[in-house]
């Protein structure tokens, strides 16, 4: 049972560079969060999902896109970089309805310069 | 709008002794919960403790309790006889239902350092 994985761990992008980080978790959860943080910064919503197929924007969606095509698969994108967009970022998962169980992956330090 | 606020930006405290980190809330939902995470340097969220708005006791696990006062929309966390491993970034996360679901928002969040 590994929980909740992000890929990658690191990235390094240009500006004007497009990617997507992969979370995936292994426990039929089907709720799914991102969110980014910032130094001096809490962590604040991206983007989430409350079941495979369905999204929905956060506190700071601009900039992302992300896609449910599998329950135990949420993919964050960003089409083109900014320097705006270095930052952490944490999925999350929980059961239907229960926030209170979510579960953080280890989180992603993107850098764009 | 919902709002979390932690006003300590960072607190010392000595180890074996007590420390509280503050949290105010500002919610208009009538049914709402609130939450501690820590953050070691390691990166990873850890939950540590939950309270519900209609609990009507303080929650406590372990060496976490939370001094939860309603009317004045607070939520500290106290750590009891602090370890040095208590060293961390420590955020408090109000649970608010938005459009049918269910999401946390994050204060800005405390350092917290452990004193030998």
């Amino acid at each position: 049972n590994a929980g909740v994985t992000q890929t990658p761990k690191f990235r390094v992008l240009k500006t004007g560079q497009s990617m997507t980080l992969l979370c995936a978790q292994d426990m039929n959860h089907e709720y799914m969060y991102w969110y980014r943080q910032d130094p001096g910064m809490g962590l604040r919503l991206i983007h989430y999902s409350v079941g495979e197929g369905t999204t929905a924007k956060g506190e700071v969606p601009d900039g992302y896109n992300v896609s449910r095509l599998k329950k135990q698969n949420f993919l964050l994108g960003l089409e083109s970089a900014a320097p705006s967009q270095t930052s952490v970022y944490f999925c999350a998962s929980s059961p239907r309805g229960n926030a209170y169980e979510q579960y953080f992956g280890p989180g992603t330090r993107l850098t764009v310069t | 709008a919902q709002k979390i606020t932690q006003t300590q930006p960072g607190m010392f405290v000595q180890e074996k002794e007590a420390v509280t980190l503050d949290c105010t809330y500002d919610t208009s939902d009538q049914s709402y919960g609130l939450f501690w995470y820590k953050q070691p340097s390691s990166g990873e969220m850890i939950f540590l403790i939950y309270q519900g708005s209609y609990d009507e006791q303080n929650a406590t696990e372990g060496r976490y309790s939370l001094n939860f006062q309603k009317a004045r929309k607070s939520a500290n966390l106290v750590i009891s006889a602090s370890q040095l491993g208590d060293s961390a970034m420590y955020f408090c996360a109000n649970l608010i239902t938005q459009g049918g679901s269910e999401k946390l928002v994050f204060g800005k969040g405390t350092k917290l350092t452990v004193n030998p």
